[in-house]
């Protein structure tokens, strides 16, 4: 089966710039998408095909992959940043892959 | 507005069965391809199962395959998740998702989400 990899916790400084990785064996050849989710509420999709933002979210939010690692970067963090943020990707085995999720703290 | 609607949650006990519905509204729901997605409490999310926007082509989790069966009705703009032997380990929210992608085969990125529908797994 296909996993990906995320540090369990990243903290960032208001105002500061926020790296969230995921890692996966060539997750550069596949797409990734980056899903936020605030306690208590659903998903929100923040980032899809690698670098791509949907409607509605903030420019602060950007994306990239290339060789094994994707990355989900937040530029001018603020507080309402704070949440879970969860990669995934899609697999020909595994079908669609999560990985288990990342906790932004906003000290 | 684009909107998903999940219902059908519940308590059920192992070995037993449930259906999940979810309802679309807002959009062209049979041009796009739906999923369902779980998290059980405290935990990550966990892929279920895939739809395209036909309902020729399913996909599956290697946890829920045979025991889960994914249907939609194009004409009701409903997505369906017939859950059977079901564990305790299924205890979970529900999520459907729409992809964001039109027509697209795999399941791309999961653009639009529902509220989420409680599935409680006990004895």
């Amino acid at each position: 089966s296909y996993d990906l990899t995320q540090p369990p916790s990243v903290s960032v400084s208001p105002g500061q710039t926020a790296s969230i990785t995921c890692s996966g064996y060539r997750l550069g050849d596949k797409f990734a998408s980056w899903y936020q989710q605030r306690p208590g509420q659903s998903p929100l999709l923040v980032i899809y095909q690698n670098n791509m933002r949907p409607s509605g979210i903030p420019e602060r939010f950007s994306g990239s992959n290339s060789g094994n690692t994707a990355t989900l970067t937040i530029s001018g963090t603020q507080a309402l940043d704070e949440a879970d943020y969860y990669c995934q990707t899609w697999d020909t085995t595994s079908h669609v892959v999560f990985g288990a999720g990342t906790r932004l703290t906003v000290l | 507005e684009v909107q998903l609607v999940e219902s059908g949650g519940g308590l059920v006990q192992p070995g037993g069965s449930l259906r999940l519905s979810c309802a679309g509204s807002g959009f062209t729901f049979s041009s796009y391809p739906l999923h369902w997605v779980r998290q059980a409490p405290g935990k990550g999310l966990e892929y279920i199962s895939s739809v395209n926007h036909n309902g020729l082509s399913t996909y599956y989790a290697t946890s829920v395959k045979g025991r889960f069966t994914v249907s939609r009705d194009n004409s009701k703009k409903t997505l369906y998740l017939q859950m059977g032997s079901l564990r305790t380990e299924d205890t979970a929210v529900y999520y459907c998702a729409r992809d964001q992608n039109k027509f697209g085969e795999y399941p791309d990125a999961f653009h639009i989400w529902g509220q989420g529908t409680m599935v409680t797994v006990s004895p």
